[in-house]
């Protein structure tokens, strides 16, 4: 079965500065891949996926993300953070059901 | 056009008791998921419908039972809710089913249980 791993729980960012959160992810074909963000009280909102081509995706908010088969990632990066941006993210892989990892919890200092 | 509802917001139970957890959409999707998500565990698929009618199981599917009412609702049923059930739990909907498609699913706010 498909997994994902998202190696850090918590990251701190200062406003203005670049961002990338990781995630791996485990399946023995090209999945389907997804990053979702989830702010304090509320449902789940989707960012971005990769399904084919293009390696790199453009999502909502500035948000993007690298397809790397070689390393089995799906990083998700920001050049500038907000700090409307604090929300836990959670990368998720799709191959028969969704598998979502244990999410990384983003706070913005000012 | 309010996407996926879920009722209710908050609930408190008694181990035994039992209970429904609501979610319906307006969005004319085809698949409905139920998921619970608990700290450092991500969320959890508990039982999925990927059409009017049909109902699968998830990962975690023990202690629950599903009924997919119509193609608008899907709801969630605690026979004998236990403390290992406290969570929050979301519900889900596509237009397909996630498995062999790139459907985004689109998420309610969720449903705050706790078992005492």
């Amino acid at each position: 079965a498909q997994s994902v791993t998202q190696p850090d729980i918590h990251i701190t960012v200062s406003e203005g500065a670049s961002l990338e959160l990781r995630c791996n992810y485990s399946y023995g074909a090209t999945p389907y891949l997804f990053w979702y963000v989830q702010s304090p009280g509320q449902g789940l909102q989707l960012l971005l996926k990769y399904f084919s081509g293009d390696t790199l995706v453009q999502g909502i908010k500035g948000f993007e993300a690298e397809f790397k088969r070689s390393q089995s990632s799906f990083n998700l990066r920001k050049p500038s953070v907000h700090w409307s941006d604090a929300a836990e993210y959670f990368c998720a892989v799709a191959a028969g059901d969704m598998r979502f990892g244990a999410g990384t919890r983003l706070t913005v200092k000012p | 056009n309010a996407g996926v509802t879920q009722t209710p917001k908050f609930q408190v139970l008694k181990t035994g008791q039992s209970m429904t957890l609501q979610c319906a959409q307006d969005m004319n999707h085809n698949s409905m998921y139920w998921y619970r998500q608990d700290p450092g565990m991500g969320l959890r698929l508990i039982y999925y419908s990927a059409s009017e009618g049909t109902t699968d199981k998830g990962e975690v599917p023990n202690g629950y039972n599903v009924s997919r009412l119509n193609k608008r609702e899907f709801s969630l049923r605690l026979e004998s809710a236990a403390p290992s059930q406290t969570s929050v739990y979301f519900c889900a909907s596509s237009e397909a089913p996630t498995s062999g498609s790139t459907d985004t699913q689109y998420f309610g706010p969720g449903t705050r249980l706790t078992v005492l």
